[in-house]
Protein backbone atom coordinates (compact mmCIF):
# COMPACT_ATOMS: atom_id res chain seq x y z
CA UNK A 1 0.00 0.00 0.00
CA UNK A 2 2.06 3.02 -1.49
CA UNK A 3 0.67 5.96 0.85
CA UNK A 4 3.41 8.08 -0.68
CA UNK A 5 3.45 8.21 -4.60
CA UNK A 6 6.24 9.75 -6.09
CA UNK A 7 5.40 9.23 -9.58
CA UNK A 8 8.71 10.27 -11.86
CA UNK A 9 11.03 7.49 -11.27
CA UNK A 10 13.74 10.32 -12.84
CA UNK A 11 13.99 13.94 -14.01
CA UNK A 12 16.75 15.59 -15.75
CA UNK A 13 17.11 19.75 -16.06
CA UNK A 14 19.36 21.73 -16.97
CA UNK A 15 21.97 23.55 -15.13
CA UNK A 16 20.40 26.67 -14.03
CA UNK A 17 17.06 25.71 -14.34
CA UNK A 18 14.68 24.88 -12.02
CA UNK A 19 13.99 21.49 -10.91
CA UNK A 20 10.46 20.52 -9.72
CA UNK A 21 10.40 17.16 -7.79
CA UNK A 22 6.82 16.11 -7.34
CA UNK A 23 5.01 13.94 -4.65
CA UNK A 24 1.27 13.15 -3.64
CA UNK A 25 0.10 11.13 -0.53
CA UNK A 26 -3.45 9.59 0.15
CA UNK A 27 -3.43 9.97 3.44
CA UNK A 28 -4.89 13.02 5.00
CA UNK A 29 -3.52 12.08 8.49
CA UNK A 30 -0.11 12.79 7.51
CA UNK A 31 1.19 16.16 9.07
CA UNK A 32 4.96 16.45 8.37
CA UNK A 33 6.18 16.36 5.40
CA UNK A 34 10.21 15.73 4.42
CA UNK A 35 12.52 15.56 1.43
CA UNK A 36 15.94 13.61 1.58
CA UNK A 37 18.37 13.55 -1.10
CA UNK A 38 20.68 10.30 -1.64
CA UNK A 39 24.28 9.91 -3.15
CA UNK A 40 25.03 6.22 -4.68
CA UNK A 41 26.86 4.58 -2.17
CA UNK A 42 25.52 6.98 0.61
CA UNK A 43 22.92 6.56 2.92
CA UNK A 44 20.04 9.27 2.26
CA UNK A 45 20.18 12.89 4.34
CA UNK A 46 18.03 14.70 5.34
CA UNK A 47 17.02 18.04 2.97
CA UNK A 48 13.90 20.22 3.48
CA UNK A 49 10.73 19.46 5.64
CA UNK A 50 7.29 20.96 5.99
CA UNK A 51 4.55 21.35 8.63
CA UNK A 52 1.17 20.27 7.13
CA UNK A 53 0.08 23.78 9.10
CA UNK A 54 2.53 25.48 6.05
CA UNK A 55 2.15 25.48 2.65
CA UNK A 56 5.58 26.89 1.57
CA UNK A 57 8.93 26.36 3.21
CA UNK A 58 12.45 28.07 1.75
CA UNK A 59 15.78 27.13 2.62
CA UNK A 60 18.31 28.69 0.06
CA UNK A 61 17.89 27.04 -3.46
CA UNK A 62 15.36 24.57 -1.82
CA UNK A 63 11.59 25.13 -1.29
CA UNK A 64 8.84 22.75 -0.68
CA UNK A 65 5.53 23.33 -1.65
CA UNK A 66 2.60 21.73 0.43
CA UNK A 67 -1.25 22.08 -1.27
CA UNK A 68 -3.10 20.26 1.50
CA UNK A 69 -6.36 19.70 -0.60
CA UNK A 70 -4.99 18.28 -3.28
CA UNK A 71 -2.57 15.65 -1.10
CA UNK A 72 0.57 16.88 -3.20
CA UNK A 73 3.90 18.78 -2.47
CA UNK A 74 6.76 19.61 -4.75
CA UNK A 75 10.47 20.28 -3.93
CA UNK A 76 11.77 23.15 -5.94
CA UNK A 77 15.40 23.73 -6.86
CA UNK A 78 16.36 27.28 -8.29
CA UNK A 79 19.20 27.24 -9.71
CA UNK A 80 19.70 23.18 -10.22
CA UNK A 81 23.75 22.65 -10.39
CA UNK A 82 25.26 19.51 -11.53
CA UNK A 83 25.83 18.77 -7.68
CA UNK A 84 22.47 18.21 -7.24
CA UNK A 85 22.32 15.07 -9.23
CA UNK A 86 20.96 12.88 -6.85
CA UNK A 87 17.91 10.66 -5.86
CA UNK A 88 15.28 12.50 -4.06
CA UNK A 89 12.79 10.49 -1.62
CA UNK A 90 9.42 12.21 0.02
CA UNK A 91 8.68 11.31 3.03
CA UNK A 92 5.42 11.74 5.25
CA UNK A 93 4.71 11.36 8.71
CA UNK A 94 1.97 11.12 11.12
CA UNK A 95 1.78 12.10 14.23
CA UNK A 96 5.20 11.53 14.53
CA UNK A 97 4.89 7.57 14.83
CA UNK A 98 4.47 6.10 11.26
CA UNK A 99 6.72 7.61 8.35
CA UNK A 100 6.03 6.63 4.77
CA UNK A 101 8.57 6.91 2.23
CA UNK A 102 8.28 7.33 -1.67
CA UNK A 103 10.08 5.52 -4.21
CA UNK A 104 12.59 8.16 -5.04
CA UNK A 105 13.23 10.21 -8.05
CA UNK A 106 16.76 10.43 -9.91
CA UNK A 107 17.04 14.01 -10.64
CA UNK A 108 20.04 14.64 -13.26
CA UNK A 109 20.98 17.92 -13.94
CA UNK A 110 23.37 18.49 -16.86
CA UNK A 111 26.12 20.91 -17.48
CA UNK B 1 31.36 14.73 12.69
CA UNK B 2 29.11 12.05 14.19
CA UNK B 3 27.96 9.64 11.78
CA UNK B 4 25.68 6.39 11.87
CA UNK B 5 28.08 3.19 10.81
CA UNK B 6 26.92 0.38 9.65
CA UNK B 7 28.74 -2.91 8.57
CA UNK B 8 29.45 -4.84 6.41
CA UNK B 9 29.15 -2.25 3.49
CA UNK B 10 28.30 -5.41 1.20
CA UNK B 11 27.50 -8.92 1.68
CA UNK B 12 27.21 -11.82 -0.48
CA UNK B 13 25.80 -14.86 0.99
CA UNK B 14 24.47 -18.43 -0.29
CA UNK B 15 20.53 -19.01 -0.12
CA UNK B 16 19.85 -20.13 3.76
CA UNK B 17 22.62 -18.48 5.71
CA UNK B 18 22.67 -16.27 8.22
CA UNK B 19 22.68 -12.37 7.64
CA UNK B 20 23.60 -10.25 10.70
CA UNK B 21 24.07 -6.63 9.73
CA UNK B 22 25.07 -3.85 12.83
CA UNK B 23 24.63 -0.63 13.42
CA UNK B 24 26.02 2.29 15.66
CA UNK B 25 23.80 5.12 16.15
CA UNK B 26 24.93 8.49 16.98
CA UNK B 27 25.38 8.76 21.08
CA UNK B 28 22.83 10.71 22.44
CA UNK B 29 20.22 9.73 19.32
CA UNK B 30 17.54 7.69 21.08
CA UNK B 31 15.56 6.38 17.94
CA UNK B 32 16.88 3.56 15.86
CA UNK B 33 15.28 2.60 12.14
CA UNK B 34 15.68 0.01 10.29
CA UNK B 35 14.61 0.31 6.73
CA UNK B 36 15.12 -1.52 3.64
CA UNK B 37 15.92 -0.04 0.06
CA UNK B 38 14.34 -2.10 -3.34
CA UNK B 39 13.77 -0.57 -6.67
CA UNK B 40 10.21 -0.57 -6.68
CA UNK B 41 9.38 0.01 -3.02
CA UNK B 42 11.57 2.74 -2.21
CA UNK B 43 12.54 3.03 1.00
CA UNK B 44 10.71 0.34 3.55
CA UNK B 45 10.50 0.54 7.51
CA UNK B 46 11.19 -2.76 8.71
CA UNK B 47 11.50 -2.03 12.70
CA UNK B 48 11.91 1.08 15.18
CA UNK B 49 13.44 2.16 18.33
CA UNK B 50 13.17 4.03 20.79
CA UNK B 51 15.42 3.77 23.83
CA UNK B 52 16.99 0.60 23.01
CA UNK B 53 12.72 -0.84 23.06
CA UNK B 54 11.11 -2.07 19.85
CA UNK B 55 8.18 0.08 19.08
CA UNK B 56 7.08 -0.91 15.55
CA UNK B 57 8.30 -3.58 13.75
CA UNK B 58 5.06 -4.66 11.76
CA UNK B 59 7.24 -4.03 8.48
CA UNK B 60 9.29 -6.93 9.31
CA UNK B 61 8.53 -10.69 7.74
CA UNK B 62 8.54 -12.24 11.70
CA UNK B 63 9.37 -16.06 10.55
CA UNK B 64 13.05 -14.79 9.37
CA UNK B 65 14.35 -11.52 10.56
CA UNK B 66 14.63 -10.18 13.68
CA UNK B 67 16.33 -6.80 15.52
CA UNK B 68 17.56 -6.50 19.00
CA UNK B 69 19.53 -3.67 20.52
CA UNK B 70 22.04 -4.93 22.61
CA UNK B 71 22.76 -1.75 24.26
CA UNK B 72 22.68 1.89 22.97
CA UNK B 73 25.62 1.97 21.03
CA UNK B 74 24.56 -1.20 18.70
CA UNK B 75 21.37 -2.34 17.06
CA UNK B 76 21.32 -5.46 14.65
CA UNK B 77 19.23 -6.93 11.88
CA UNK B 78 19.65 -10.61 11.12
CA UNK B 79 18.09 -12.82 8.69
CA UNK B 80 17.78 -16.15 9.09
CA UNK B 81 17.38 -18.08 7.06
CA UNK B 82 18.04 -15.96 4.09
CA UNK B 83 16.72 -15.59 0.72
CA UNK B 84 17.39 -14.12 -2.83
CA UNK B 85 14.23 -11.93 -1.97
CA UNK B 86 15.83 -10.47 0.96
CA UNK B 87 18.54 -9.03 -1.68
CA UNK B 88 18.25 -5.12 -0.94
CA UNK B 89 20.79 -2.11 0.42
CA UNK B 90 19.56 -2.18 4.26
CA UNK B 91 20.08 1.29 6.26
CA UNK B 92 19.93 1.76 9.80
CA UNK B 93 19.13 5.78 10.88
CA UNK B 94 19.09 7.22 14.70
CA UNK B 95 17.75 10.47 16.03
CA UNK B 96 15.88 12.06 18.94
CA UNK B 97 12.28 11.73 17.30
CA UNK B 98 10.80 10.65 14.16
CA UNK B 99 11.45 14.01 12.16
CA UNK B 100 15.04 14.02 11.46
CA UNK B 101 17.02 11.06 10.78
CA UNK B 102 20.75 10.40 10.42
CA UNK B 103 20.91 7.47 7.75
CA UNK B 104 23.80 5.70 7.69
CA UNK B 105 25.59 4.46 4.39
CA UNK B 106 23.33 1.53 4.30
CA UNK B 107 24.41 -2.80 3.57
CA UNK B 108 24.26 -3.73 0.11
CA UNK B 109 23.09 -7.70 0.47
CA UNK B 110 23.01 -10.07 -2.27
CA UNK B 111 21.29 -13.36 -1.20
CA UNK B 112 22.51 -16.12 -4.10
Amino acid sequence: DQQVKQNSPSLSVQEGRISILNCDYTNSMFDYFLWYKKYPAEGPTFLISISSIKDKNEDGRFTVFLNKSAKHLSLHIVPSQPGDSAVYFCAALYNNTDMRFGAGTRLTVKP
Amino acid sequence: DARVTQTPRHKVTEMGQEVTMRCQPILGHNTVFWYRQTMMQGLELLAYFRNRAPLDDSGMPKDRFSAEMPDATLATLKIQPSEPRDSAVYFCASGLGRQTQYFGPGTRLLVL
